[in-house]
């Protein structure tokens, strides 16, 4: 059974500061993992998908990369801003697309 | 990618009730996917709902508890039957982006209950 490990569970910087969460999984056959942000009480808005065949993959301050052999994801948030101040996710495929295995997630905040 | 309104957004209920939650896309989509985040929890599936069959469950969740139904191809609603207060969560509805072929799941601002 896949399972998703996201260290650390909660992370404080100051402002300006570069962020990076980890994402672990148990089962390196997945088809593509995908990184998550929630805000309190609310749904999920999705910020990357890295397909398997991927190494990186990036959009403005954020860059995510995958290791499939080692089991890793790590998603990097250049310049943090009190914006940025949220939970993060990561998930990967289970046995078909839609059912997805997600980790514990990453709260982050991000101090004026 | 799909935009995806669920409603209600929140909704405090009494123990013993049950309450249905509407999930509308604005585009067609094959399998749309109901998650319940409890609090303090990661998301985990409930079920998947297909058109024009029965949706399937995950282990751990059923019919009688949370019925599904998915009457056309851009809608489906999840009811939540006979609450007790450890039914208090955000529930949430997902799809697919079918038109990109990437299994890019999207998900609507979630529905939260609070049951008394």
């Amino acid at each position: 059974k896949q399972e998703v490990t996201q260290i650390p569970a909660a992370l404080s910087v100051p402002e300006g500061e570069n962020l990076v969460l980890n994402c672990s999984f148990t089962d390196s056959a997945i088809y593509n993992l995908q990184w998550f942000r929630q805000d309190p009480g609310k749904g999920l808005t999705s910020l990357l998908l890295i397909q398997s065949s991927q190494r990186e993959q990036t959009s403005g301050r954020l860059n995510a990369s995958l290791d499939k052999s080692s089991g890793r994801s790590t998603l990097y948030i250049a310049a943090s801003q009190p914006g940025d101040s949220a939970t993060y996710l990561c998930a990967v495929p289970t046995d078909s697309w839609g059912k997805l295995q997600f980790g514990a997630g990453t709260q982050v905040v991000v101090t004026p | 990618s799909a935009v995806i309104s669920q409603k209600p957004s929140r909704d405090i209920c009494q123990r013993g009730t049950s309450l249905t939650i509407q999930c509308q896309v604005d585009s067609q989509v094959t399998m749309m996917f109901w998650y319940r985040q409890q609090p303090g929890q990661s998301l985990t599936l409930i079920a998947t709902a297909n058109q024009g069959s029965e949706a399937t469950y995950e282990s751990g969740f059923v019919i009688d508890k949370f019925p599904i139904s998915r009457p056309n191809l851009t809608f489906s609603t999840l009811t939540v039957s006979n609450m007790s207060p450890e039914d208090s969560s955000i529930y949430l509805c997902s799809v697919v982006d079918q038109g990109r072929g990437t299994g890019e799941l999207f998900f609507g601002e979630g529905s939260r209950l609070t049951v008394l």
